[in-house]
């Protein structure tokens, strides 16, 4: 399969613990997004990475929020500190350079705090 | 603030008729659209896009109309099918931030035999 992965699909959670979700894009994509969707929502854009420059990070939720991606291959996705308000779907997607816009969704890691 | 609204949460049609999704937008940076389709427990699939520079994008069954003036898109899918059943996403973005999407709540079609 050559899709987006993303991993864990399903993080049960305490809150004030830390979590950390992976995604690994299409192998051609250099370009990464992660959003997060809640119940009733369209997807909200976090933040984006070209190769493996952070290129836009100001709408990340807090700064508990931080994503990483090392050497522009998969990327990770961290919370710290979880608060109640954190559970959601967290989606990565890719894209290659020459089509802008057309994303490439995983099928999201779903994140409950308890 | 909502700067992409899909003011019908579902639609309901009867198979081989025509389905029309609505998606009205505020911003007037926005220049590039783009419809998502999302079946239950998968991510959102792009369906189709349309440029600022055009007012309507074919593709098979699926055509997308842009009214810039009214800052409105709409969808239409000839004929429906069952398996076009689903959640749509309307999705908008602007040349200057083009890597972040912006998308409305969506709508849920039901495409009944």
């Amino acid at each position: 399969d050559t899709g987006v992965s993303q991993d864990p699909r399903h993080k049960i959670t305490k809150r004030g613990q830390n979590v950390t979700f992976r995604c690994d894009p299409i192998s051609e994509h250099n370009r990464l997004y992660w959003y997060r969707q809640t119940l009733g929502q369209g997807p909200e854009f976090l933040t984006y990475f070209q190769n493996e420059a952070q290129l836009e990070k100001s709408r990340l939720l807090s700064d508990r929020f931080s994503a990483e991606r090392p050497k522009g291959s998969f990327s990770t996705l961290e919370i710290q500190r979880t608060e109640q308000g954190d559970s959601a779907m967290y989606l990565c997607a890719s894209s290659s350079r020459y089509r802008d816009g057309e994303l490439f969704f995983g099928e999201g890691s779903r994140l409950t705090v308890l | 603030d909502q700067q992409v609204k899909q003011n019908s949460p579902s639609l309901s049609v009867q198979e081989g008729r025509i389905s029309i999704l609505n998606c009205d937008y505020t911003n007037s940076m926005f220049d590039y659209f783009l419809w998502y389709k999302k079946y239950p427990a998968e991510g959102p699939t792009f369906l189709i896009s349309i440029s600022s520079i055009k007012d309507k994008n074919e593709d098979g069954r699926f055509t997308v109309f842009l009214n810039k003036s009214a800052k409105h898109l709409s969808l239409h899918i000839v004929p429906s099918q069952p398996g076009d059943s689903a959640v749509y996403f309307c999705a908008a973005s602007d040349s200057n931030s083009g890597y972040a999407l912006n998308f409305g709540k969506g709508t849920s079609l039901l495409v009944t035999p």
